[in-house]
């Protein structure tokens, strides 16, 4: 059974450019994570779907960020314009259930120059 | 406030040599203590899901335990390929609440 994937892998981008990551989760988990790692700190979360329904977007530091996962399978996430503190990688993750082990991908680390 | 402190922060360790990682954590509601394992350059790997005080679970060469206050990851006879970080993260609102990590080294 394939993992959880993400694209790209890394991505360097200027100061003020758009970058759109991608995650697709497990086959079936209708949970779905975004959680962020900026250098020296600690995994933090961004947002939860269900299905396609955001269940929870407390983490999402400002609404440069937007997270879509239209019909309910792969998910975006998209940094518009980008900053040099949004630098870091960027994990996705799925569960099968809300009380799930959460699965989770390589991640996509994000450089900002 | 949820929180999440990992001891130590590294730990070089002789092969065989046993020893404890530390997880202590202050949350509201616990939803499942969770321990992960991450190699450089990917994502956490899932190693145990504990629920309760008193509860234990064991896979190979490590064991975790949980208080009501902190969790233990023992390492048992670690061998080289053990190295790694080892996530802590406690489940609140269905979100993970991570510690930093400790990272373990086993020289061989």
């Amino acid at each position: 059974e394939a993992g959880v994937t993400q694209f790209p892998s890394h991505s360097v981008i200027e100061k003020g450019q758009t970058v759109t990551l991608r995650c697709d989760p497990i086959s079936g988990h209708d949970n779905l994570y975004w959680y962020r790692r900026v250098m020296g700190k600690e995994i933090k979360f961004l947002l939860h779907f269900v299905k396609e329904s955001k269940q929870d977007e407390s983490g999402m530091p400002n609404n440069r960020f937007l997270a879509e996962r239209t019909g309910g399978t792969y998910s975006t996430l998209k940094v518009q314009p980008a900053e040099l503190e949004d630098s870091g990688v960027y994990f996705c993750a799925s569960s099968q259930g809300l009380d799930g082990v959460q699965f989770f991908g390589p991640g996509t680390r994000l450089t900002v120059l | 406030e949820d929180q999440v402190t990992q001891s130590p922060e590294a730990l070089r360790l002789q092969e065989g040599e046993s020893s404890s990682l530390n997880c202590s954590y202050t949350v509201s509601g616990l939803r499942g203590l969770f321990w992960y394992r991450q190699d450089p350059g990917k994502g956490p790997e899932f190693l145990f899901t504990l629920y309760s005080a008193g509860e234990e679970k064991e896979k190979e060469r490590l064991k975790a335990t949980l208080t009501k206050k902190e969790s233990f990851l023992h390492i048992t006879a670690p061998k080289p390929e053990d190295s790694a970080t080892y996530l802590c993260a406690v489940r609140s609102n269905y979100q993970l609440i991570w510690g930093a990590g400790t990272k373990l080294i086993i020289k061989p």
